[in-house]
C-alpha cells in the first residue's frame, strides 16, 4: 500500500495568513492526488485533483503542487470558513489511501 | 444538481450485519465510478470498495480490512449503489460516505452526507 504522510498534522494561524501544507506519498504516484477540506460533522469537500487542478467552484486562494512523491497545498488570505481538517489523497492505484489530515487552527 | 444520499446506518452488534444504501440523482448513474468511505469517530478517512461503471461491467475492489466480509453492489433501475455489511467488528464503526467518480477520470466530485454505522454491544 502507499503510505501518505501529512505534514504538520496540526497548525495555528490567523485571518490574513498564508499556510502550506505537505504531503509524501511513499512511492511515486506521478500527480495522482487530491486535496479535501473537512469540516466538524460534515463531508469532506474535494479541492484539488491531479495535484494542480481546482475542482470546480473552488477559489483560487487554493493551490497545489508536486508530482511523484512530494506535494504541497498552500492556502491564502485565511478567513474564518477555512479553518478546517484537511486531508491528501493518492488514486494512483488500490487501495486508495489518504493522509493522517492537518487540522488548520484559528491563533 | 448531482445528489448521493446515503442510509441504513444505525446501531448493530459484533457479528451482525447491516445494508447502507446510497440513492444517486441528477447523473447517470451507469456512467460513473462510485466508492464507500468511511471515517471512524474523531480520525481520518479510510477507503473501502469501489464499484465501476457499467462498461467496465460493474467490477469491485476492497480494502483488505473488508475484503471477504463487505459486498459493493448496485441497482441500475433504482439509481442506488449497496454495501453489504457482514461480520461486523468494533473497528467498523464509523461514518460511510459513499462519493463518485468523475467520468474518464479516478478522483471524487462529489460526495454524500454520510450515514453512521456504530458497532456495539
Amino acid at each position: 500500500d502507499i503510505q501518505m504522510t501529512q505534514s504538520p498534522s496540526s497548525l495555528s494561524a490567523s485571518v490574513g495568513d498564508t499556510v502550506t501544507i505537505t504531503c509524501r506519498a511513499s512511492q511515486g504516484i506521478s500527480n495522482s492526488l487530491a486535496w479535501f477540506q473537512q469540516k466538524p460533522g460534515k463531508a469532506p469537500k474535494p479541492l484539488i485533483y491531479a495535484a494542480s487542478s481546482l475542482q470546480s467552484g473552488v477559489p483560487s486562494k487554493f493551490s497545489g503542487s508536486g508530482s511523484g512523491t512530494d506535494f504541497t497545498l498552500i492556502i491564502s488570505s485565511l478567513q474564518p470558513e477555512d479553518f478546517a481538517t484537511y486531508y491528501c489523497q493518492q488514486y494512483q492505484s488500490y487501495p486508495l489511501t489518504f493522509g493522517g489530515g492537518t487540522t488548520v487552527e484559528i491563533k | 444538481e448531482v445528489q448521493l444520499v446515503e442510509s441504513g446506518g444505525g446501531l448493530v452488534q459484533p457479528g451482525g450485519s447491516l445494508r447502507l444504501s446510497c440513492a444517486a440523482s441528477g447523473f447517470t448513474f451507469s456512467d460513473h465510478y462510485i466508492d464507500w468511505v468511511r471515517q471512524a469517530p474523531g480520525k481520518g478517512l479510510e477507503w473501502v470498495s469501489r464499484i465501476r461503471n457499467k462498461a467496465n461491467s460493474y467490477t469491485k475492489e476492497y480494502a483488505a480490512s473488508v475484503k471477504g466480509r463487505f459486498t459493493i453492489s448496485t441497482d441500475e433501475s433504482k439509481n442506488s449503489l449497496y454495501l453489504q455489511m457482514n461480520s461486523l467488528q468494533t473497528e467498523d464503526t464509523a461514518v460511510y460516505y459513499c462519493a463518485r467518480i468523475i467520468s474518464g477520470a479516478y478522483y471524487h466530485d462529489y460526495w454524500g452526507q454520510g450515514t453512521l454505522v456504530t458497532v456495539s454491544s
